[in-house]
């Protein structure tokens, strides 16, 4: 099974919807982060959480709202999705008492918004 | 401003050639972490390294190597005798402390396209 796992993986929806993008993790981490990739863009970082109480902004957060529900699940929402959310979106984790490790990422969803 | 710089956009090269892929970086913090990303095709991110600042040594894993150098700000990224299944997007990736929470900032990728 995979140690992050990402639903749904593929989404289509209309402009005005509401959408969660969910996020598990079975590593133990306490740190998780939502990434959004645009072609030719890379990677950019939408949320990102030190623990369930501690949320924090990261580059590209206006539009998006976040939960972080229990310290192995962390939501993503588009409250009234637009048609320039259509991305690829990436969860990870990380080890915050290992913060030379690398994160580990979930397969991506990826999102289309019409 | 962007903290993670990947000139090379698109790379083309035939099977077999060595390819080097740059990245530039900045940042104001004495501690930070570098890694390389790779994405397929298939569109998931693999892990291929990562380097701490106090770590200067060159890395070479197979067919992989990697060069950071401080002075020039650059972490660059070497295949030798490349083969078709190298093709994908490559990203380079900065990791620095404080409030960031040690997330990474991404380079735009170089997609390297390799020929038989």
């Amino acid at each position: 099974d995979a140690d992050v796992t990402q639903t749904p993986r593929n989404r289509i929806t209309k402009t005005g919807k509401r959408i969660m993008l969910e996020c598990s993790q079975t590593k133990g981490h306490d740190r998780m982060y939502w990434y959004r990739q645009d072609p030719g863009l890379g990677l950019r970082l939408i949320y990102y959480s030190f623990d369930v109480k501690d949320i924090n902004k990261g580059e590209i957060s206006d539009g998006y709202s976040v939960s972080r529900q229990a310290q192995a699940k962390f939501s993503l929402s588009l409250e009234s999705a637009i048609p320039n959310q259509t991305a690829l979106y990436f969860c990870a984790t990380s080890d915050g008492d290992a913060l030379n490790q690398p994160q580990h990422f979930g397969d991506g969803t990826r999102l289309s918004i019409l | 401003a962007q903290k993670v710089t990947q000139a090379q956009t698109e790379i083309s090269v035939v099977e077999k050639e060595d390819v080097t892929l740059d990245c530039v970086y900045e940042t104001r913090d004495t501690t930070y972490y570098l890694f390389w990303y790779k994405q397929p095709p298939s569109g998931e991110l693999v892990f291929l390294i990562r380097r701490n600042s106090f770590d200067e040594q060159n890395e070479i894993s197979g067919r992989y190597s990697w060069n950071f150098q401080k002075s020039t700000s650059s972490f660059n990224f070497t295949i030798t005798a490349s083969q078709v299944v190298d093709s994908a997007v490559y990203f380079c990736a900065l990791s620095e402390g404080g409030r960031s929470g040690y997330a990474l900032n991404f380079g735009k990728g170089t997609s390297l396209l390799v020929t038989p």
